[in-house]
C-alpha cells in the first residue's frame, strides 16, 4: 500500500526559528508533492508544491527540499511566526491518479 | 466568489443509521473529492466525482456512496453506520482532472458515531 511517513508528530519552535518536518515515501509512482496547512476548524490548504524532478522549491518563508533517491522529502519554514502554528501535512499524488495520499500530520506550535 | 461549503456542520448519529453530508463546490469548479479525517490523522481519499461521475474510488466499502449534480454540488452518503466512522469528513473541489494537489477544502463536517 502506498504511504507516506511524516515526523514529527508534534514541533515546537521558538518565534525566529527555522522549523523542519520530514516525509518519506515508499513508492516511486508519484507525480507531485505538495505540502498542506490546517488550522484548528478549517479544511487542509495547499502551501507549496514539488514535482520529483525539482530538488528544492521556495516560496517566501517555505522551501520544500527533495532528495529523489532517498524518497525523502522536507519542508523549512524559515524565520517561523507565531501565525504559522498549525498542522501541516505532507502528501503524494500518484502517477495517473487524482487522489491524494497524505501523512499523518505534524502539529507546529511556534512560541512567541 | 464562494468558496466551498459543506453542511451540516456537526451532527450526530448512532449505529446502524444513515448519514447525508452535503457539499457546494467553489464556483467554477466541476470537480469534487471526499476525504475522511480521523482525529489526529491525515485526510484519506474516500472518492471523487467529475462532471456527474464517479471517477476514482480510495479503499472504502460500498456503504460511502456519493452524487454529483448538474450545478456540481455532492453528497455523501453513508449506511449502516459505524463508530469508526467518527471523523471530519472534508470535501473539496477543484477545476478539471490535472491534479497538481490545488483543491480548496471546506470546513468539513464533524460526524460522530454512539
Amino acid at each position: 500500500q502506498q504511504q507516506v511517513k511524516q515526523s514529527p508528530q508534534s514541533l515546537i519552535v521558538q518565534k525566529g526559528g527555522i522549523s523542519i518536518i520530514n516525509c518519506a515515501y515508499e513508492n516511486t509512482a508519484f507525480d507531485y508533492f505538495p505540502w498542506y496547512q490546517q488550522f484548528p476548524g478549517k479544511g487542509p490548504a495547499l502551501l507549496i508544491a514539488i514535482r520529483p524532478d525539482v530538488s528544492e522549491k521556495k516560496e517566501g518563508r517555505f522551501t520544500i527540499s527533495f532528495n529523489k533517491s532517498a524518497k525523502q522529502f522536507s519542508l523549512h519554514i524559515m524565520d517561523s511566526q507565531p501565525g504559522d502554528s498549525a498542522t501541516y501535512f505532507c502528501a503524494a499524488i500518484p502517477n495517473r491518479d487524482d487522489k491524494i495520499i497524505f501523512g499523518k500530520g505534524t502539529r507546529l506550535h511556534i512560541l512567541p | 466568489e464562494t468558496g466551498v461549503t459543506q453542511s451540516p456542520t456537526h451532527l450526530i448519529k448512532t449505529r446502524g443509521q444513515q448519514v447525508t453530508l452535503r457539499c457546494s463546490s467553489q464556483s467554477g469548479h466541476n470537480t469534487v473529492s471526499w476525504y475522511q479525517q480521523a482525529l489526529g490523522q491525515g485526510p484519506q481519499f474516500i472518492f471523487q466525482y467529475y462532471r456527474e461521475e464517479e471517477n476514482g474510488r480510495g479503499n472504502f466499502p460500498p456503504r460511502f456512496s456519493g452524487l454529483q449534480f448538474p450545478n456540481y454540488s455532492s453528497e455523501l452518503n453513508v449506511n449502516a453506520l459505524e463508530l469508526d466512522d467518527s471523523a471530519l469528513y472534508l470535501c473539496a473541489s477543484s477545476s478539471g482532472l490535472t491534479n497538481t494537489g490545488e483543491l480548496f477544502f471546506g470546513e468539513g463536517s464533524r460526524l460522530t458515531v454512539l
